[in-house]
């Protein structure tokens, strides 16, 4: 299976702040790279795919990027919505899927 | 609206058996790949089965031979029939639909349904 590794698992940010978060994989996985959004008591929320693809309906302050086996998701300017968790998942081995172990997104 | 909803989770014991259903809404079913994915507290979000537009099915090795996805686009439903449960199978699992044309990406997702093996 292709792990992916998550950094970091947790951060704290204030509202307005640029964020990152980054995602690695364990072998190269192109750009079959997905990002996901989850609240507390929630179901995951699909914001980017294909690496850098902005989902529909999505805030353009979510960015993705990379290729290989290092990516990045970046939120521009911090929203309180956008307290969660955040969880990347590749799918170039499919239809073994396999997630990050997350990123807890916490108010400073 | 498109909207997924799982029943049929519960408290079961080692051993047990238990039938996930997801109901589908808002979209064609019969058109899209269906998955379950289920989330640990321990292990976070793991993939768990894949059922296929022309009802192929493919499993994640913790499951296969004891798990079966099966639809019935007529009812647009999905299953998860669960045999020979143990505690590690304990989870929140979600229905997710397959929106990928070239690789797969989940979206939407159930609410989940919550399933406990214990004694």
């Amino acid at each position: 299976d292709i792990q992916m590794t998550q950094s970091p698992s947790s951060l704290s940010a204030s509202i307005g702040d640029r964020v990152t978060i980054t995602c690695r994989a364990s072998q190269s996985i192109s750009t079959y790279l997905q990002w996901y959004q989850q609240k507390p008591g929630k179901a995951p929320k699909l914001l980017i795919y294909d690496a850098s693809s902005l989902q529909s309906g999505v805030p353009s302050r979510f960015t993705g990027s990379g290729s290989g086996t290092d990516f990045t998701l970046t939120i521009s300017s911090l929203q309180p919505e956008d307290f969660a968790t955040y969880y990347c998942q590749q799918s170039y081995s499919t239809p073994e899927l396999t997630f990050g172990g997350g990123t807890k997104v916490e108010i400073k | 609206e498109v909207q997924l909803v799982e029943s049929g989770g519960g408290l079961v014991q080692p051993g047990g058996s238990l039938r996930l259903s997801c109901a589908a809404s808002g979209f064609t079913f019969s058109n899209y790949d269906m998955h379950w994915v289920r989330q640990t507290t321990g292990k976070g979000l793991e993939w768990v089965s894949v059922i296929g537009t022309a009802g192929d099915t493919y499993y994640s090795g913790s499951v296969k031979g004891r798990f079966t996805i099966s639809r019935e686009n007529a009812k647009n439903s999905l299953y998860l029939q669960m045999n020979s449960l143990r505690a590690e199978d304990t989870a929140v699992y979600f229905c997710a639909r397959d929106v990928g044309t070239v690789t797969n990406r989940f979206d939407p997702w159930g609410q989940g349904t919550l399933v406990t093996v214990s004694s």
